[in-house]
């Protein structure tokens, strides 16, 4: 079964770094997500990307974070200058379309020390 | 700013019973729910899902129950088996292009041998 792959599975980094979290969607799904649990709350949205761009983002995804698809086939989100409360696990997904139910990634673990 | 809620942290039923497992929402907008299935250390697997336009859905020992009316959803799981023992997560969207999700804080299920 196609499933979505992230990398890397557990990232530590210090406070005031920049990090890269990436992800290989399913290929031939065209909506792609960032989600982002911190320990112990819930799953919360970031930013979804459709069509080459940002189609909506939450108050969450400051200037700080940046998504890209660089190649057509890998989706990244960067963290500019890390901060601790930036520490959380954090999965991609994807989807035909939003309907249809995403497939989320086994996420990365961020922890920045 | 719960739209999504799940007032019950943590479920625990024997194994061969019925599990319910209840969500609420606030959002009128909402028109489309979910259910994904997370174990630890994996991203959330999607279960189930539900329109607006659906009063219950059934997929082999899940069944989503859906209530506009109260705002109020339930997923049952019937008969209960001990690899159901997950965090079920709810979750909401509004039918549109780039639809985000919007979740619960989640269910601990424990089924008993």
């Amino acid at each position: 079964e196609p499933e979505v792959t992230q990398t890397p599975s557990h990232q530590v980094t210090q406070m005031g770094q920049e990090v890269i979290l990436r992800c290989v969607p399913i290929s031939n799904h065209l909506y792609f997500y960032w989600y982002r649990q911190i320990l112990g709350q819930k799953v919360e949205f970031l930013v979804s990307f459709y069509n080459n761009e940002i189609s909506e983002k939450s108050e969450i995804f400051d200037d700080q974070f940046s998504v890209e698809r660089p190649d057509g086939s890998n989706f990244t989100l960067k963290i500019r200058s890390t901060k601790l409360e930036d520490s959380a696990m954090y999965f991609c997904a994807s989807s035909e379309a939003p309907s249809y139910g995403y497939t989320f990634g086994s996420g990365t673990r961020l922890t920045v020390v | 700013d719960q739209q999504v809620k799940q007032n019950s942290p943590s479920l625990s039923v024997q194994e061969g019973r019925i599990s319910i497992l209840n969500c609420d929402y606030t959002n009128s907008m909402f028109d489309y729910f979910l259910w994904y299935k997370k174990y630890p250390a994996e991203g959330p697997t999607f279960l189930i899902s539900i329109s607006s336009i659906k009063d219950k859905n059934e997929d082999g020992r899940f069944t989503v129950f859906l209530n506009k009316s109260a705002k109020h959803l339930s997923l049952h799981i019937v008969p209960s088996q001990p690899g159901d023992s997950a965090v079920y997560f709810c979750a909401a969207s509004e039918t549109g292009a780039n639809s985000k999700l919007t979740f619960g804080k989640g269910i601990t299920l424990s089924v008993r041998p």
